[in-house]
C-alpha cells in the first residue's frame, strides 16, 4: 500500500502475556519510528530505527519494551510480561532522512485487561 | 526539559468562524515547530511547520508563526469548514533530519454546519 501499515489494529491481551506489533513502513523510507499515545494524551517518542539499527531507544519505558528493524523496512514493537499501565495507542511512522514530515499509520491500539 | 502546552479543548465553532488553537513551549536549544493533524479514522499527518525564528508556516488556509519572544506556535485560520473537524497536535523536535517529536496533549475541534 501507499501509506504506513501497522497490525494489529487491535489487540486484547491478559496482564502478563507477551505481544508483538508490526509496522511496514512507505517503501523507501530509511528512517522509522514508533510512539505510544495514552488516552487523551499526544504521542509520546519510544524508538527511532535509521535503517537497521535503533539510533535512539530513549523513549523505550523499561526492558520489557523491544523494537527490531532486521532488514531496514517492516519492524516489530516486542512487549514482555504486559502491564494494564502498557494500555494505549501504539504508533508507527516513517519519513525519508532531512524531509521533516512523518508519515503515521492509524496504530494498534492494546489492551491488556 | 523540553514540552509542549496546547489550549485544551474539547473546541467548538460554527462554520466560517475564526479559529486559534493556543501553543507554547519550553525547549533546551532551538526547535523546529509542527501542527499534526488526525482526522477521525486516519492516521496523524503533517499540517505544516516552521524551522526558524519568525517563520510562518501555511496549508490549506491554516497558518502559524514561529515566535521566539512568547515561545508560541498558534494555530490559525480565518474560515474553518466542516472537514476540518480533527484532533490538532503541536510538536517540536530539536534534532535536525531526525524527527524525534515531543507533542502536546492534542485539541479537538468540532465545526458545526
Amino acid at each position: 500500500g501507499a501509506g504506513v501499515s501497522q497490525t494489529p489494529s487491535n489487540k486484547v491481551t491478559e496482564k502478563g502475556k507477551y505481544v508483538e506489533l508490526r509496522c511496514d513502513p512507505i517503501s523507501g523510507h530509511t528512517a522509522l519510528y514508533w510512539y505510544r499515545q495514552s488516552l487523551g494524551q499526544g504521542p509520546e517518542f519510544l524508538i527511532y530505527f535509521q535503517g537497521t539499527g535503533a539510533a535512539d531507544d530513549s523513549g523505550l519505558p523499561n526492558d520489557r519494551f523491544f523494537a527490531v528493524r532486521p532488514e531496514g523496512s517492516v519492524s516489530t514493537l516486542k512487549i514482555q510480561r504486559t502491564e494494564r499501565g502498557d494500555s494505549a495507542v501504539y504508533l508507527c511512522a516513517s519519513s525519508q532522512v532531512n524531509t521533516g514530515e512523518l508519515f503515521f499509520g492509524e496504530g494498534s491500539r492494546l489492551t491488556v485487561l | 526539559g523540553n514540552s509542549v502546552t496546547q489550549m485544551e479543548g474539547p473546541v467548538t465553532l460554527s462554520e466560517e468562524a475564526f479559529l486559534t488553537i493556543n501553543c507554547t513551549y519550553t525547549a533546551t536549544g532551538y526547535p523546529s515547530l509542527f501542527w499534526y493533524v488526525q482526522y477521525p479514522g486516519e492516521g496523524l499527518q503533517l499540517l505544516l511547520k516552521a524551522t526558524k525564528a519568525d517563520d510562518k508556516g501555511s496549508n490549506k488556509g491554516f497558518e502559524a508563526t514561529y515566535r521566539k519572544e512568547t515561545t508560541s506556535f498558534h494555530l490559525e485560520k480565518g474560515s474553518v469548514q466542516v472537514s476540518d473537524s480533527a484532533v490538532y497536535f503541536c510538536a517540536l523536535s530539536l534534532i535536525q533530519g531526525a524527527q524525534k517529536l515531543v507533542f502536546g496533549q492534542g485539541t479537538r475541534l468540532t465545526i458545526n454546519p
